[in-house]
């Protein structure tokens, strides 16, 4: 069974730093990897999504990559900002469209 | 103004009671999911839904129940045999369910908790 972890569980950084999420996942035979933010309380709103033939997505500030044969993800976040503040999980897809979330990074980016 | 509802927001139960959570989309999706958050723990899939008036289990559908009657809707009962019913549970959709592309769309969530 697929298993997906975060590392780190917990990060705290100052505003204007670039930083990296991390995610693996233990099986490569993967539709797509997926990453999403999650607000205190709140809903998933989807960010990126790498289709397993992909290397990687960009969008905004926000650029993940994909390495299906080392079973790796990394979320680069360039120039935070307080308002990135959030919980980030990253997801993989299987074959049979089941979707395996990790237990996500808690971001903190202080003023 | 596409998206995806939940209600209630916070729900309570008593002992041995049923209660339903309900979650409707405007979307036009075929695929519906309900998952269960835990603090420290992923997201897991209780039920998911790819086409009306039919349905699969996830990996903890014990003590849970589902219809999908309307395109449109998929509620999710917990019953009295879910012993521990308490976390937050999130509904989401996507288009055909089965894309290697296509992303799924979150609800904001009901929080469920026994008195």
């Amino acid at each position: 069974k697929q298993e997906v972890t975060q590392i780190p569980a917990a990060l705290s950084v100052p505003e204007g730093e670039n930083l990296v999420l991390n995610c693996s996942f233990t099986d490569s035979a993967i539709y797509n990897l997926q990453w999403f933010r999650q607000d205190p309380g709140k809903g998933l709103t989807s960010l990126l999504l790498i289709q397993s033939s992909q290397r990687e997505q960009t969008s905004g500030r926000l650029n993940a990559s994909l390495d299906k044969s080392s079973g790796r993800s990394t979320l680069y976040i360039a120039a935070s900002q307080p308002g990135d503040s959030a919980t980030y999980l990253c997801a993989a897809l299987n074959g049979a469209n089941n979707l395996f979330f990790g237990t996500g990074t808690r971001l903190t980016v202080i003023p | 103004d596409g998206g995806i509802t939940q209600s209630p927001k916070y729900l309570f139960r008593k002992e041995g009671q049923n209660v339903t959570l309900s979650c409707e989309q405007n979307l036009n999706h075929d695929a519906m999911y309900w998952y269960r958050q835990d603090p420290g723990q992923g997201l897991r899939l209780i039920y998911y839904s790819q086409i009306v008036n039919d349905f699969q289990k996830g990996d903890i559908a014990e003590g849970y129940s589902v219809s999908r009657e309307k395109k449109e809707s998929f509620p999710l009962t917990v019953t009295s045999a879910q012993k521990n019913p308490t976390a937050f549970y999130l509904c989401a959709s996507s288009i055909f369910g089965s894309q290697e592309q296509e992303t799924q769309y979150f609800g904001p969530g009901t929080r469920l908790l026994v008195l």
